[in-house]
């Protein structure tokens, strides 16, 4: 257990709809990241944010928005989603040495 | 990009020791090398990392080499459960806020 934790383990909506991924990291950990990885694919790095500001951007889409709350959990925005957003999302939080994940979110777009 | 070149699959006999390459020929001075596992859809689940010096934990040793452009994960004694895809990434550390960049990793099947 990494003891960063996500919500929900799986999901299933339609195409066009809109869902919130929840992240709540280590106790203590200020920086909170979101990755995506899709079937057969690769670890995608997301974005970051720390102490609630941005602090990193990497491939996020238009149609995904995050944001980082004072108590430093975190929610990932999917809109207008579209079948290749199935994916599984990770968040991961990190203290000054090690970034530690948690096991995710499944997303299904049908 | 990721700044790391690992070999796409690996296998391993039940028991042995597993020893996992990477290649990091253009690492910098302040860049520590991370090793990170997925095993099947679960979340990477961290190992172990280093600058200069091996390492050694519960998990796993990590063994650098004196220029620092390779390392060597090794699993001493590898089991069916250690089958996973391995990640080396080079990450300056000590700040908290670098994000991983994962490359394609190294599959190893641990096999009976």
């Amino acid at each position: 257990d990494s003891g960063v934790t996500q919500t929900p383990k799986h999901l299933i909506t339609a195409t066009g709809q809109r869902v919130t991924l929840r992240c709540s990291p280590r106790s203590g950990d200020l920086s909170v990241y979101w990755y995506q990885q899709s079937l057969d694919q690769g670890l995608q790095f997301l974005i970051q944010y720390y102490n609630g500001e941005e602090r990193a951007k990497g491939n996020i889409l238009e149609r995904f928005s995050a944001q980082q709350f004072p108590d430093l959990h975190s929610e990932l925005n999917l809109s207008s989603l579209e079948l290749g957003d199935s994916a599984l999302y990770f968040c991961a939080s990190s203290d000054r040495n090690t970034i530690y994940f948690g096991e995710g979110s499944w997303l299904t777009v049908v | 990009d990721a700044k790391t070149t690992q070999p796409p699959s690996m296998d391993c006999a039940e028991g042995r020791a597993a020893n996992l390459p990477c290649n990091h020929s253009t690492i910098s001075g302040n860049e520590y090398v991370y090793w990170y596992r997925q095993i099947h859809s679960q979340g990477p689940q961290y190992i172990i990392h280093g600058l200069k010096n091996n390492e050694t934990n519960e998990m796993a040793s990590l063994i650098i080499t004196e220029d620092r452009k390779s390392s060597t994960l090794i699993l001493p004694h590898a089991t069916l459960r250690d089958t996973a895809v391995y990640y080396c990434i080079v990450r300056v550390a000590n700040s908290g806020n670098t994000p991983l960049v994962f490359g394609k990793g190294t599959r190893l099947s641990v096999i009976a």
